[in-house]
């Protein structure tokens, strides 16, 4: 079964400190990977999203992420936090092939303190 | 863009009673909508696949008996949770994407469901 893996449970920074989100998943075939954002009482927000192409994908509010097939790997990655980042980030993956569902990992709940 | 209306947004019920979730894809059709759920400070669950004219596929764990999903058309599915219970409060959000090309899953606002 296809299964989306989220290092951190929880990870607090300081502003202006780097981040590095990790997302393994487990599907060999062909798959589209997302991130999305939950801000405190908010609904969920696309943060950015690889189908195919150049593996580093830029998204919004400075994000990034690289897809490395290799690795099964979908890390985002911000160079400086602010503290509005305080936020759930979910990586998904979906398989690219036919209607099936996107599949989340646990989330990460990431603290941004001044 | 296509867009995926979700309604009611907050509904609060007593217990015993059934609450019915509209699900609808507003400028695509949709065969396959997706019903997920939302545990506070937990990821999305997908619960069940609705399928437009045939049975919904319900995920392990998933009463099918208690959440009854209808995809009567190709733009709206609904989920009615049935003879509600405290521990059925949670965060539930419909998906859908147009079946074609690469286009990603788009999401209803989710409806908060309090049963008292």
């Amino acid at each position: 079964a296809q299964s989306v893996s989220q290092h951190n449970h929880h990870v607090i920074l300081s502003e202006a400190a780097s981040l590095e989100l990790g997302c393994n998943y487990s599907y060999g075939g062909t798959v589209n990977l997302f991130w999305y954002v939950q801000y405190p009482g908010q609904h969920l927000q696309l943060l950015l999203k690889y189908f195919s192409g150049d593996p580093l994908v830029k998204g919004i509010k400075g994000f990034e992420a690289e897809f490395i097939k290799s690795k099964f790997s979908f890390n985002l990655r911000k160079p400086s936090v602010q503290w509005s980042d305080t936020a759930e980030y979910f990586c998904a993956v979906i398989r690219n092939s036919g209607n099936t569902p996107l599949v989340f990992g646990k989330g990460t709940r990431l603290s941004v303190i001044a | 863009g296509a867009v995926v209306s979700q309604h009611p947004s907050r509904v609060i019920c007593k217990s015993g009673t059934s609450v019915k979730i509209e699900c609808r894809s507003l400028d695509f059709q949709a065969t396959t909508m997706f019903w997920y759920r939302q545990f506070p400070k937990q990821s999305l669950m997908l619960m069940a696949t609705s399928n437009e004219g045939s049975k919904a596929t319900y995920e392990q764990g998933v009463e099918k008996d208690k959440f009854l999903i209808n995809h009567a058309s190709l733009t709206l599915s609904t989920l009615t949770v049935t003879s509600a219970h405290p521990e059925d409060s949670s965060f539930y959000i419909c998906s859908a994407r147009p079946h074609t090309g690469d286009s990603p899953l788009h999401f209803g606002n989710g409806t908060r469901l309090t049963v008292t």
